[in-house]
């Protein structure tokens, strides 16, 4: 069973500050990392995603990925009340011809303080 | 707005009722999945359909029966089903290995 941990937090921090979200995989062959958004009574919003070992930039955003340690990240800079989410950290699954799949983690809860 | 569309958006049903929760996208994806997320869970792949055949059945119980008659419409059939079924249950469409979900169908079974 693929397994995709993440602290369900909550994790709280101060308007600007930087929010940094974690997440760990079980699945070495793992190729494909995504990071969803959440709000409450939504459906998840893909916000990022990272192929390859390094950093990632989009806006505020910034994916980092170490496959080595089995290691993905968000980080979100300048921290805005709007950011107060789920973060939900999803790894690929693929299983071959155009079977596609992700395991999802519990999610992590943001909240940015004004 | 994903271009994923699932009516209803809300549904309450008995135990004995059977109804269907419909899923919809117009993207020209040629994959389709239904999730159930609940409380306190990740989100749980129920089934995958990868040009309307079904690819992934994950162990879902057959009170939950999928249909998928072409690759812009994707149903979910429910029958007898149980209180700890009550979850949101989410549709996503995908070109390849990027999922864009559905607003989702909250459901409350009495």
């Amino acid at each position: 069973q693929k397994e995709v941990e993440q602290n369900s937090g909550p994790l709280s921090v101060p308007e600007g500050a930087i929010a940094s979200l974690n997440c760990t995989y079980s699945d070495r062959g793992s190729q494909s990392f995504f990071w969803y958004r959440q709000y409450s009574g939504k459906s998840p919003e893909l916000i990022m995603f990272i192929y390859s070992n390094g950093d990632k930039e989009d806006g505020r955003f910034t994916a980092q990925l170490n496959k080595a340690s089995q290691y993905v990240s968000l980080l979100i800079r300048d921290s805005q009340p709007s950011d107060s989410a789920t973060y939900l950290c999803a790894v690929e699954d693929y299983s071959g011809g155009s079977n596609y799949k992700l395991t999802f983690g519990k999610g992590t809860l943001l909240t940015v303080n004004p | 707005e994903t271009g994923v569309t699932q009516t209803p958006r809300h549904l309450v049903m008995g135990m004995t009722n059977k109804k269907s929760l419909k899923c919809e996208q117009h993207l020209g994806h040629n994959a389709m999945y239904w999730y159930k997320q609940s409380a306190k869970k990740p989100l749980e792949l129920m089934f995958v359909y990868n040009f309307k055949e079904q690819t992934e059945n994950n162990s879902v119980p057959s009170r939950f029966s999928p249909e998928c008659p072409n690759s812009s419409h994707l149903f979910l059939h429910l029958h007898t089903l149980q209180p700890e079924d009550s979850a949101l249950y989410l549709c996503a469409s995908s070109p390849g290995n990027e999922q864009f979900f559905g607003p989702g169908t909250r459901l409350t079974v009495l």
